[in-house]
């Protein structure tokens, strides 16, 4: 059964640092993993999709690392803004064959706060 | 473009009355479809899923149920609701292929 776990669960910078959100999943098996933000209330905005087959994708301010053998993807956000402040979830969809029909893992999220 | 529409966004039921959520899909055709259930303080539950019309899988017993008369509707329902049914309920679509999920904007239930 494939576990997603996200470090740290919560992160406070100040506005400006460049941060790095973690993200770990034990089943290698991927097919591809994504990586949402959710405000308060919210639904769940899809920031970064990254294949199985990729190292990286970029949009903006956010890079996203996947490392498929390790387990591990990264998601860096550079120059962090108030506005970054939100929930970061990270989430793996499981290899293309079998019964799985692509439902997503979720790993618990990382609560970031940036404050002026 | 496509879309995902959710609604309501809030709502307040008492212990024992029935349950409809609803969420559409536009703008793309034979989607797959998910309900997921985010629970305070709570990572997000695959509730129910459907890669067809009629076609709906369940991930774990509950008292909810789920429909898909069309093949860009899917909905919730309860005939009863218990008050372990409060929570967040999102509603998310995945095209075939390759992509992502995108998820609606979330229906937040209390059950009183």
């Amino acid at each position: 059964k494939q576990e997603v776990t996200q470090i740290p669960a919560a992160l406070s910078v100040p506005e400006g640092e460049n941060l790095v959100l973690n993200c770990s999943f034990t089943d290698s098996a991927i097919y591809n993993l994504q990586w949402f933000r959710q405000d308060p209330g919210k639904g769940l905005t899809s920031l970064l999709l990254i294949q199985s087959s990729q190292r990286e994708q970029t949009s903006g301010r956010l890079n996203a690392s996947l490392d498929k053998s390790s387990g591990r993807s990264t998601l860096y956000i550079a120059a962090s803004q108030p506005g970054d402040s939100a929930t970061y979830l990270c989430a793996v969809r499981p290899d293309a064959g079998g019964t799985s029909y692509g439902k997503l893992t979720f790993g618990q999220g990382t609560i970031l706060t940036v404050h002026p | 473009s496509q879309t995902i529409h959710q609604w309501p966004a809030t709502l307040v039921q008492p212990v024992g009355s029935p349950l409809s959520l609803e969420c559409t899909v536009e703008g793309t055709s034979n989607p797959n479809l998910y309900w997921y259930r985010q629970a305070a303080g709570r990572g997000l539950q695959l509730l129910f899923y459907s890669v067809g019309i009629g076609q709906i899988s369940s991930e774990v017993p509950q008292n909810l149920s789920a429909s898909r008369p069309q093949d860009r509707q899917f909905i919730l329902s309860s005939k009863k609701l218990l008050l372990s049914d409060s929570g967040f309920y999102l509603c998310a679509w995945r095209g075939q292929g390759a992509g992502g999920y995108t998820f609606g904007s979330g229906t937040r239930l209390t059950v009183v």
